[in-house]
C-alpha cells in the first residue's frame, strides 16, 4: 500500500506565486522526510530534507513545513519560476531499520510565465 | 566526479527475453539501490546492495528478478523472461554510506519497454 500520500497530482502556478505540495504518512516510525525534484528524462535529485525534531526548514526559496501530530509535511516554493517546472516527490524513511525510501506518487508542477 | 551512470538509457525487449540493466555508482560509493518507476507512479524500492552483498531485497519480485554488485564492475539488475508489466523506468542510486544519513544520488534511469 502507498505509505506516503501526496497531493495534488498536478499544479499550475503563475510565475512569482507560491507552490504548495502536501504529503501525509501513517507510519509514526518514519524519521526522515526528503523532497526530490525530477526533470523529464532525468533521475530524481534531492532538494531538501527534514527530520521530525524541527517544524520547518528553509533553503533559499524552498521550505519544508512539518506537522508531527498531524503526520503531514509540505513543500513550499516561494517566488516560483518557470525553471521550477518539474515533478516533485516527497519520501519518508526510517533510520536504522530498513533502507527503503518510500515515495509519494509525485506532483507535476508547471510554472507559467 | 562523474555522477551515477546507467546503461543502456533505453532498452526494448520482446516478451520472454532477458533484460540486463547496469549501474556504475559514483566514485567512492559502495552502496547501491535500485528503484522502479511505473507511469504516473512514484519510485518503488526494489533492492539495496553493498559490494558483493544484498542487504535488503524486500521490494524485489520473488521471481524473474535478481541483482548483484560484484567486487569489480557495475551493479546489474537482471530481469528474466520479461513481461509487458515490466515496462518501466528503472533508477539506480548510490551513496557513500548507509541510509538515510547519507544522501542517495540517482542516475538518469533505464527505460525498459517490453513489446
Amino acid at each position: 500500500q502507498q505509505q506516503v500520500k501526496q497531493s495534488p497530482q498536478s499544479l499550475i502556478v503563475q510565475k512569482g506565486g507560491i507552490s504548495i505540495i502536501n504529503c501525509a504518512y501513517e507510519n509514526t516510525a518514519f524519521d526522515y522526510f526528503p523532497w526530490y525534484q525530477q526533470f523529464p528524462g532525468k533521475g530524481p535529485a534531492l532538494l531538501i530534507a527534514i527530520r521530525p525534531d524541527v517544524s520547518e526548514k528553509k533553503e533559499g526559496r524552498f521550505t519544508i513545513s512539518f506537522n508531527k501530530s498531524a503526520k503531514q509535511f509540505s513543500l513550499h516554493i516561494m517566488d516560483s519560476q518557470p525553471g521550477d517546472s518539474a515533478t516533485y516527490f516527497c519520501a519518508a524513511s526510517i533510520t536504522g531499520s530498513g533502507y527503503a525510501l518510500n515515495f509519494g506518487k509525485g506532483t507535476s508542477l508547471l510554472v507559467t510565465p | 566526479n562523474a555522477g551515477v551512470m546507467q546503461n543502456p538509457r533505453h532498452l526494448v525487449r520482446r516478451r520472454g527475453q532477458e533484460a540486463r540493466l547496469r549501474c556504475s555508482p559514483m566514485k567512492g560509493h559502495s552502496h547501491v539501490y535500485w528503484y522502479r518507476q511505473l507511469p504516473e507512479e512514484g519510485l518503488k524500492f526494489m533492492v539495496y546492495l553493498q559490494k558483493e552483498n544484498i542487504i535488503d531485497e524486500s521490494g524485489m519480485p520473488k521471481e524473474r528478478f535478481s541483482a548483484e554488485f560484484p567486487k569489480e564492475g557495475p551493479s546489474i539488475l537482471r530481469i528474466q523472461q520479461v513481461v509487458r508489466g515490466d515496462s518501466a523506468a528503472y533508477f539506480c542510486a548510490s551513496s557513500p554510506g548507509p541510509p538515510p544519513t547519507y544522501e542517495q544520488y540517482f542516475g538518469p534511469g533505464t527505460r525498459l519497454t517490453v513489446t
